[in-house]
């Protein structure tokens, strides 16, 4: 049990349109949603948590109006990179605390071109 | 100071070697202690848990020091199939609170 679905896998877009990524919890309640991304060789970084009904806190020196982050039900969270540049071409993954432990969407591999 | 610090590597071994990580974290309310494993930029899967007693799990020995905020992974006999990248990861506070990820060390196993 508690999976983490994430969608899309991988996404390319054009610089300065809008991505939306999508984590579905598909057999348990995510309360909270938590929203990585990892450049290359480098390591996961938090960049915000996200609390169903709540807004989301962010790390320091995250963009909270360029990453928006979205909880409204117990099952779906969304992160949208808006007006998104190449600096921003990274691996985006969420997870979610369980009763079985952390569980881990499969990431989305944004590029921007 | 970084939340987890790891060795850097890359650490290239022949199968059979012996290899030790170390990791050290600078939040002494972290509450829960992990060794991941991530391959080629998926997600990444839970090695272990790290327990004050330590624990081992077949070739896999992980302590912990919470007085100097320490934490290690033994990997003995290695195989082809250890190699990708290790991470050591803390809890920000109490369980269910953010993961928080050290920098990751590779490990390539060659025959």
């Amino acid at each position: 049990g508690a999976v983490v679905s994430q969608h899309p896998s991988w996404v390319i877009c054009k610089s300065g349109t809008s991505v939306k990524i999508e984590c579905r919890s598909l057999d348990f309640q995510a309360t909270t949603m938590f929203w990585y991304r990892q450049f290359p060789k480098q390591s996961l970084m938090l960049m915000a948590t996200s609390n169903e009904g709540s807004k989301a806190t962010y790390e320091q020196g995250v963009e909270k109006d360029k990453f928006l982050i979205n909880h409204a039900s117990l099952t779906l969270s969304t992160l949208t990179v808006t007006s998104a540049h190449p600096e921003d071409s990274s691996f985006y993954i969420c997870s979610a605390s369980t009763n079985y432990g952390y569980t881990f969407g499969s990431g989305t591999r944004l590029t921007v071109v | 100071r970084k939340e987890v610090e790891q060795d850097p590597g890359p650490f290239n071994v022949p199968e059979g070697a012996t290899v030790a990580f170390n990791c050290t974290y600078s939040n002494s309310a972290s509450q829960s202690f992990f060794w991941y494993r991530q391959d080629c930029r998926k997600e990444p899967k839970l090695l272990m848990s790290v327990y004050s007693s330590g624990n081992e799990d077949g070739r896999f020995t992980a302590q912990l020091n919470r007085a100097s905020q320490y934490i290690s992974l033994l990997i003995r006999d290695s195989k082809l199939s250890d190699s990708a990248t290790y991470l050591c990861v803390v809890n920000r506070y109490q369980a269910g609170t953010a993961l928080i990820f050290g920098k990751g060390t590779t490990l390539s196993v060659s025959s």
